[in-house]
């Protein structure tokens, strides 16, 4: 199994550009997760999922969107980037939202907007 | 408001004994996660507390008390790879994640 595995590695963006990231699991996992980690920073939740056609916003959703059309891809869509959106991007997966059910991450997306 | 406090630093010793602690405000409790990561790379998991007392597992213990709102996790026989950053993570009564900063661990020799 590849795990939860995210692309672009990298990426560099212009003011007002905009961009999807892209997350995809092959453990056949319910919940999806997108997170942001800013430097010094705990992970903040942008959006989740529940299963595929489900999503809803968590603590920081401004900025961006996200859509569920399969229980494997979770791609989150960034409009009209801005430099406060520069960040390390973490995709996530858990079988079920029990409160002993781990999270698995992707190797994570680095975005700068300038 | 929900709170995670961790201290940002910590030096220790290879093979030294370290305790990182966390302590939490949130609403609800279901549940405490660890996580390690590396620099540049990915959490990955360590442990998880629901219930009060220690669960060891191998070099790494993670206790909790829920009265106190507090966790520690212990580092026994320290070695360099664990030089990385140890995250502690509430379940919330949304069985949401609400994530602590982070304690970066420096190793050395």
């Amino acid at each position: 199994n590849a795990g939860v595995t995210q692309t672009p590695k990298f990426r560099i963006l212009k003011i007002g550009q905009s961009m999807t990231l892209q997350c995809t699991q092959d453990m056949n996992h319910n919940y999806m997760y997108w997170y942001r980690q800013d430097p010094g920073m705990g992970l903040k939740l942008i959006y989740y999922s529940v299963g595929a056609g489900i999503t809803d916003k968590g603590e920081v959703p401004n900025g961006y969107n996200v859509s569920r059309s399969t229980t494997e891809d979770f791609p989150l869509r960034l409009e009209l980037a801005a430099p406060s959106q520069t960040s390390v991007y973490f995709c996530a997966s858990s079988y079920d939202s029990s409160g002993g059910s781990e999270q698995y991450f992707g190797p994570g997306t680095r975005l700068t907007v300038t | 408001g929900q709170n995670i406090d961790q201290p940002t630093e910590m030096t220790a010793t290879e093979g030294a004994i370290v305790q990182i602690n966390c302590t939490y405000q949130t609403s609800g409790f279901n549940g405490l996660f660890w996580y390690q990561q590396h620099a540049g790379e990915a959490p990955t998991f360590l442990s998880y507390n629901v219930l009060d007392g220690l669960e060891e597992k191998g070099r790494f213990s993670s206790f909790l008390s829920r009265s106190k709102g507090y966790s520690y996790l212990l580092l026994k026989e320290l070695q360099m790879k664990d030089s990385a950053s140890y995250l502690c993570a509430v379940v919330d009564s949304n069985y949401q994640l609400i994530w602590g900063a982070g304690t970066k661990l420096i190793i050395k020799p």
